[in-house]
């Protein structure tokens, strides 16, 4: 079974600091990744996704994530954060061997950034 | 492009009463995913279909709970009897394909409070 973990609950950051938010998965075989986002009162949406090639992926807002297989981990990076990234940031993985489509979500990390 | 519309957005209702969510996802998937959204768990996948087919119900809760897509444009989940302890925020999401590559389209989700 493929699980994800999130080790950040809350994070709370002045503007123009630096993000990093922690992301572990737990899977066996080849895996998908993917951060999304949810900013107040939103649903949810894709920041940036990783299938296979670089491991370090640009998305969208300037957020990248870096997979690093022997550590299974796709960490989260922002250098400046701004206000309106305020939001909730969940983790996802997709099992290849057997998982189908189904997508299993970290608990999220709720960040806030101050003006 | 109207997006994954899910309806009601809110829903109050009392213990014991049957709650019915509604899902109609984006032209063309044929990939759909119901998901509950709670503080404690987080984020979980409850069930999901291809080609309108239930491919995985293994996070559906207990029996109290059902789905079923009719048809590639619209799924409904259900509660009967709903339970206070059901209270949380379910979405809905959309993706292309099976074994797909392409992410998942979430809703706005639907806000049940269970008194």
């Amino acid at each position: 079974a493929q699980s994800v973990s999130q080790h950040n609950h809350h994070v709370i950051l002045s503007e123009a600091a630096s993000l990093e938010l922690g992301c572990n998965y737990s899977y066996g075989g080849t895996v998908n990744l993917f951060w999304y986002v949810q900013y107040p009162g939103q649903h949810l949406q894709l920041l940036l996704k990783y299938f296979s090639g670089d491991p370090l992926v640009k998305g969208i807002k300037g957020f990248e994530a870096e997979f690093i297989k022997s550590k299974f981990s796709f960490n989260l990076r922002k250098p400046s954060v701004q206000w309106s990234d305020t939001a909730e940031y969940f983790c996802a993985v997709r099992g290849l061997t057997g998982g189908g489509n189904k997508l299993t979500f970290g608990t999220g990390t709720q960040l806030k950034v101050e003006l | 492009d109207a997006g994954v519309i899910q309806s009601p957005r809110h829903e109050v209702t009392e213990m014991g009463q049957e709650v019915t969510l509604r899902c109609k996802p984006i032209s063309g998937h044929n990939s759909l995913f119901w998901y509950r959204q709670t503080m404690m768990r987080g984020l979980e996948l409850l069930i999901y279909f291809n080609n309108n087919v239930p491919i995985d119900d293994s996070g559906m809760p207990e029996d109290r709970f059902s789905a079923k897509m009719p048809n590639a444009s619209f799924s409904t989940l259900k509660i009967q009897p709903s339970e206070p302890r059901d209270s949380a925020v379910y979405f809905c999401a959309s993706s292309f394909g099976q074994e797909s590559f392409n992410e998942q389209f979430f809703g706005p989700g639907t806000r049940l409070t269970v008194l």
